[in-house]
């Protein structure tokens, strides 16, 4: 089981707030990911990053944005939450070298009114 | 055209029967493959790794057919505890280690 950490794990919060998902993880992995899923619906993935100061866009376009200080630490930005933003979102992360599995955080459940 | 399809049931079916569930993916450049399980409101967990040879691990069984595209997944004797949502999962065919969710096939095992 991969160690991998997500706060909150439940947030509500009003229209406008600018807001941080936290995401860390302890094994050192490089490679780590934020993915968007709607109930019901597919993961997305909205960020990725190979490792210290690297970060990229995924495939479905997100307002949020992301940074990587830390190889430990993955947390994503929501400027000026809309409840377009409401979701939930999850944050992985996979070992380095050959065809690696992803592991993932509790996830956080975000509601914005 | 999604890039994983999968049929999303629910297939409902009483405790000890056998089910399969059937994945295909586009992209053939892809070389890692996987299967999730994902509980209701809770993250994916990983179930297990595909190999080309098929494996095995207790009750599941998954099968890898690359000139098809196809990947399997096979469940005997379905537990209660089965019930969940199953994800195929395929890399992107890079060194990105980005992977492709199908949206999941869900179970439902009844009494």
């Amino acid at each position: 089981e991969a160690d991998i950490y997500q706060t909150p794990r439940y947030l509500v919060i009003g229209t406008g707030k600018k807001i941080t998902l936290e995401c860390s993880q302890t094994m050192g992995h490089d490679k780590m990911y934020w993915y968007q899923q709607d109930p019901g619906m597919e993961l997305h993935l909205i960020h990725y990053s190979y490792g210290v100061n690297s970060t990229e866009k995924g495939d479905l376009s997100s307002e949020s944005t992301v940074s990587r200080i830390r190889t430990e630490h993955f947390p994503l930005t929501l400027e000026s939450a809309r409840p377009s933003h409401t979701s939930q979102y999850l944050c992985a992360s996979r070992a380095n070298g050959g065809n690696q599995p992803q592991h993932f955080g509790d996830g956080t459940r975000l509601s914005i009114l | 055209r999604k890039e994983v399809e999968q049929d999303p049931g629910p297939f409902n079916v009483p405790e000890g029967a056998t089910v399969a569930f059937n994945c295909t993916y586009s992209n053939s450049a892809s070389q890692s493959f996987f299967w999730y399980r994902q509980d209701c409101r809770k993250e994916p967990k990983l179930l297990m790794s595909v190999y080309s040879s098929g494996n095995e691990d207790g009750r599941f069984t998954a099968q890898l057919n690359r000139a098809s595209q196809y990947i399997s997944l096979l469940i005997r004797d379905s537990k209660l505890s089965d019930s969940a949502t199953y994800l195929c999962v395929v890399n992107k065919g890079s060194n990105t280690g980005k992977l492709i969710f199908g949206q999941g096939t869900t179970l439902q095992v009844k009494p």
